[in-house]
């Protein structure tokens, strides 16, 4: 199975921090997603990056994907309240999107 | 305006029911699927449809069955319901297979 993982399960931090969430997997992919989960809602999309890239940024986030090492990361930076959620990195290759069981973050005010 | 809306958002039922979930999204997309999320917040696939056609059927009990009517709707039917299918159950949708996915806000099953 290629299901990604992360680490840690659970994170805690001050509002202004930065965190950092960890994603490996098994096998080779095409591409690696983040997404986020808001308590009793559905998933939002967060970044796409695919094999041949390395680093990609979205506003207060950086993705890196090292595919040598099997990992990713993401990285928010300025981390505010309203960042509490669960994050899922999700690896797409010769099988469906396969999902890992998620990072609970929660951002103290 | 939801982009992928699902119905109903809580479904409580009895063992051996039988019911159906609904899901309709109005992004345009053609490809369109169904996840299992359980009480350990693991979410796996159940079903995918890309243009009405089925394209992925993982490893699911035949009670469970897909229905798309056309490309903007993917319904769920669940026959026999057991205790084991309690879960969230989301629907999601997607330009093209290999795309980014717009979720629904999920289906809360709760099997007594």
């Amino acid at each position: 199975s290629q299901q990604g993982e992360e680490d840690p399960q659970a994170l805690s931090i001050q509002e202004g921090e930065n965190a950092t969430m960890n994603c490996s997997y098994k096998t080779s992919i095409n591409n690696l997603q983040w997404y986020r989960q808001n308590s009793g809602r559905g998933l939002v999309h967060l970044i796409l990056i695919r094999s041949n890239e390395r680093e990609k940024h979205s506003g207060r986030l950086r993705v890196t994907l090292d595919t040598s090492k099997k990992s990713s990361s993401l990285l928010i930076t300025a981390s505010r309240a309203a960042d509490t959620a669960s994050y899922f990195c999700a690896t797409e290759g010769n099988t469906p999107l396969v999902f890992g069981k998620g990072t609970r973050l929660s951002v103290i005010a | 305006d939801t982009a992928v809306s699902q119905t109903p958002k809580y479904l409580v039922t009895q063992m051996g029911n039988d019911k159906s979930i609904k899901c309709e999204q109005n992004l345009g997309h053609d490809t369109m699927y169904w996840y299992k999320q359980d009480s350990k917040k693991f979410l796996k696939i159940m079903f995918s449809y890309n243009n009405k056609e089925l394209i992925i059927n993982e490893t699911v009990p035949n009670r469970f069955s897909p229905k798309s009517p056309d490309k903007a709707h993917l319904n769920l039917h669940i026959n026999s319901l057991e205790l084991g299918d309690s879960a969230v159950y989301f629907c999601a949708s997607s330009p093209q297979p290999d795309q980014p996915q717009h979720f629904g806000d999920g289906t809360r099953l709760s099997i007594l």
